[in-house]
């Protein structure tokens, strides 16, 4: 099977702009989730989807939103971007079943630059 | 949220053992798992244990569980220089319905 897929895998932003990140999950998995990576806080959980809804969100400003479609392929939109948001940016995708074990399995991740 | 402590930084020479810790706080956790991450990389994951158990073994990797201490061990035989990567532990806490994870630990392996 393909792995987790994100793109781009890089990219530079000036603040105030937006940003839309992607992410395409292994396929047959339903959950997708999004990390903030950065050298400072680690890794920071900001929401994860399940068929499509919002399952769980972390400690993050509404200017972090995101969504997923019927494919199970995911996007994460950034806006007003500031200084602080450049970080790397990891999608994990999992079965996402109701079982216990959901091990996730992650992407290369987006490396976001705001100057 | 919770807390996923581990070491920051460990150096070990080419053929020894090398052994991360880690602690956690979620006494809920069901899973707790061990990821490998390279430069550049995402997260890889390497291997996970079920909270009832204390040991689980997968080639040159070693869990352990202490389930009463909240402490996590991942230890890596015969370490190659391959192995250099930053070392995260997580948990997938229950009460909080979301992943978890350490700090992260930098190994450096000396050839």
């Amino acid at each position: 099977k393909a792995g987790v897929t994100q793109t781009p895998r890089y990219l530079i932003k000036t603040r105030g702009q937006q940003v839309t990140l992607s992410c395409s999950p292994i396929s047959g998995h339903r959950s997708v989730s999004w990390y903030q990576q950065t050298p400072g806080q680690g890794l920071q959980f900001l929401f994860e989807y399940f068929s499509e809804t919002q399952r769980n969100k972390g400690n993050f400003p509404g200017r972090f939103s995101g969504r997923q479609f019927s494919n199970s392929r995911s996007e994460m939109n950034v806006s007003t971007l500031e200084l602080g948001d450049s970080a790397l940016y990891l999608c994990a995708s999992s079965p996402g079943t109701s079982g216990l074990n959901n091990e996730q399995y992650f992407g290369p991740g987006t490396r976001l630059t705001v100057t | 949220g919770e807390d996923v402590e581990q070491s920051l930084f460990l150096s070990v020479r080419e053929g020894d053992s090398s052994v991360i810790n880690c602690t956690y706080t979620d006494s809920s956790s069901t899973y707790l798992y061990w990821y490998k991450q390279e430069p550049g990389a995402g997260l890889q994951l390497l291997t996970y244990i079920f909270s009832n158990m204390d040991m689980k073994q997968d080639q040159r990797l070693t869990v352990l569980l202490n389930k009463k201490d909240k402490h996590l061990s991942l230890r890596i035989a015969d370490t190659q220089t391959g192995d250099s990567a930053i070392y995260f532990c997580a948990e997938f806490s229950r009460t909080g319905n979301q992943f978890y994870f350490g700090t992260g630990t930098s190994l450096t392996v000396i050839p």
